[in-house]
């Protein structure tokens, strides 16, 4: 069966420094990789999506970035944190468009 | 615009009663439609889908969703609450040609015993 794991599960950073978060997925091959963001506990916003090894697609426009290094791994970066970036992440993968998204426990950043 | 609306920002109901959170939705064609649940502190769990075929959908935990394309509605329903239900729901849709959800507010269910 498919496992999808994160970490770290919980982080605090100061303003201004780097940050990278890291998402796996054993048990399957060329999934389709998602990092959602889900401020104050309640709405989810699609950050970043990749359907293959180096394809990332950009939803939102901000100071993050995403990375598909390996067909199962995809990290979440940024090179200088702002106050706003707290929040927890969530990541997520899938086959194809119609079926179900899985997720990862998710990681809490909270940004000082 | 493509856009999911849950309506109650919160939902109170007593253990054993029936439960219903709102669903209704802007996308055009025939989309696909997910209700998920989320636990304090924890990522989200997976409840039932709607793809094609019979409009009732029966899903995890006892909860099932009826499926109303002409209110393009996607209620989540379940006959008797468990105080264990309490969690925050979330609902999403797919246009079929997209990869992206996209996600309703979500509704927090409060089941008081």
């Amino acid at each position: 069966s498919q496992t999808i794991h994160q970490w770290p599960a919980t982080l605090v950073q100061p303003v201004g420094s780097p940050l990278s978060l890291e998402c796996t997925v054993e048990g399957t091959s060329n999934p389709n990789l998602y990092w959602y963001r889900q401020a104050a506990g309640r709405g989810l916003q699609l950050l970043f999506y990749s359907v293959g090894i180096g394809q990332i697609s950009s939803e939102v426009p901000q100071n993050l970035s995403a990375s598909r290094p390996q067909d199962r791994q995809f990290i979440l970066s940024s090179k200088k944190l702002l106050l706003s970036d707290s929040g927890f992440y969530l990541c997520a993968w899938n086959f194809g468009r119609q079926e179900t998204q899985y997720f990862g426990p998710g990681t809490r950043l909270l940004v000082l | 615009a493509q856009s999911v609306a849950q309506p109650e920002d919160q939902v109170n109901v007593a253990e054993g009663n029936p439960l219903t959170v709102k669903c209704t939705y802007s996308v055009s064609g025939n989309p696909y439609l997910f209700w998920y649940v989320q636990y304090p502190n924890r990522g989200l769990q997976f409840l039932l889908k709607y793809i094609t075929g019979d409009n009732l959908v029966k899903g995890s935990y006892g909860f099932e969703a009826e499926f109303n394309k002409s209110q393009t509605s996607f209620h989540l329903k379940k006959p008797s609450a468990l105080v264990s239900d309490s969690a925050l729901y979330f609902c999403a849709v797919r246009d079929p040609g997209h990869y992206q959800l996209i996600w309703g507010a979500g509704t927090k269910l409060i089941i008081k015993p």
